[in-house]
């Protein structure tokens, strides 16, 4: 129960498309889904962070889409860059509690 | 402000020898935590620190020790290295557990 899904495991996408990374949780006392961008040979750095109580949080180009009653979230990148070539991690917290991470997805955006 | 070292970058270690991560951050954090990472298993916790003078267990914390040494400073300690603690470890700190964590730039071990 304490797990969180992440899919896919790696993820190839043109110049300007689309990525879309997805999780899914089974405990409902989560509160916090953050995600964690990190490049090859750097430590995870946060992205961008959810609550429960809205659906939907955009960030420049990058948005999250939180479906509470299907216990799930995703993010997307719009127009994606090959700068944005790294590995995205999804995350949850319950309150006061300790992060829970997803597997990793490795995004690669090709020129 | 450097924000969160860690020494070594890296490490090659024989099977059974010891070794202590190093860690500390400059950002007066009260939390400390220590993860290790492999392939295809994201981010696992191996102990953490919500505050100086305490510690306690993650997920995977068979193996390994740690010290919070001070409020700076958090080490964990291998006693006797086996293969199956080949991975990166990354060290993280935040203002307190519920808050945004902030990580090293990691330390890539290897035990032959």
């Amino acid at each position: 129960q304490q797990q969180v899904k992440q899919s896919p495991q790696s993820l190839i996408v043109q110049k300007g498309g689309i990525s879309i990374i997805n999780c899914a949780y089974e405990n409902t006392a989560f509160d916090y889904f953050p995600w964690y961008q990190q490049f090859p040979g750097k430590g995870p750095a946060l992205l961008i962070a959810i609550r429960p109580d809205v659906s939907e949080k955009k960030e420049g180009r990058f948005t999250i889409s939180f479906n509470k009653s299907a216990k799930q979230f995703s993010l997307h990148i719009m127009d994606s860059q090959p700068g944005d070539s790294a590995t995205y991690f999804c995350a949850a917290k319950a309150q006061g509690g300790k992060l829970i991470f997803g597997q990793g997805t490795e995004l690669s955006v090709k020129p | 402000n450097a924000g969160v070292t860690q020494t070594p970058k890296f490490q090659v270690l024989k099977t059974g020898q010891s070794m202590t991560l190093q860690c500390a951050q400059d950002m007066n954090h009260n939390s400390m935590y220590w993860y290790r990472q492999d392939p295809g298993m994201g981010l696992r916790l191996i102990y953490y620190s919500a505050s100086e003078g305490t510690t306690d267990k993650g997920e995977v914390p068979n193996g390994y020790n740690v010290s919070r040494l001070n409020k700076r400073e958090f080490s964990l300690r291998l006693e006797s290295a086996a293969p199956s603690q080949t991975s990166v470890y990354f060290c993280a700190s935040s203002e307190q557990v519920a808050d945004t964590q902030y990580f090293g730039p990691g330390t890539r071990l290897t035990v032959l």
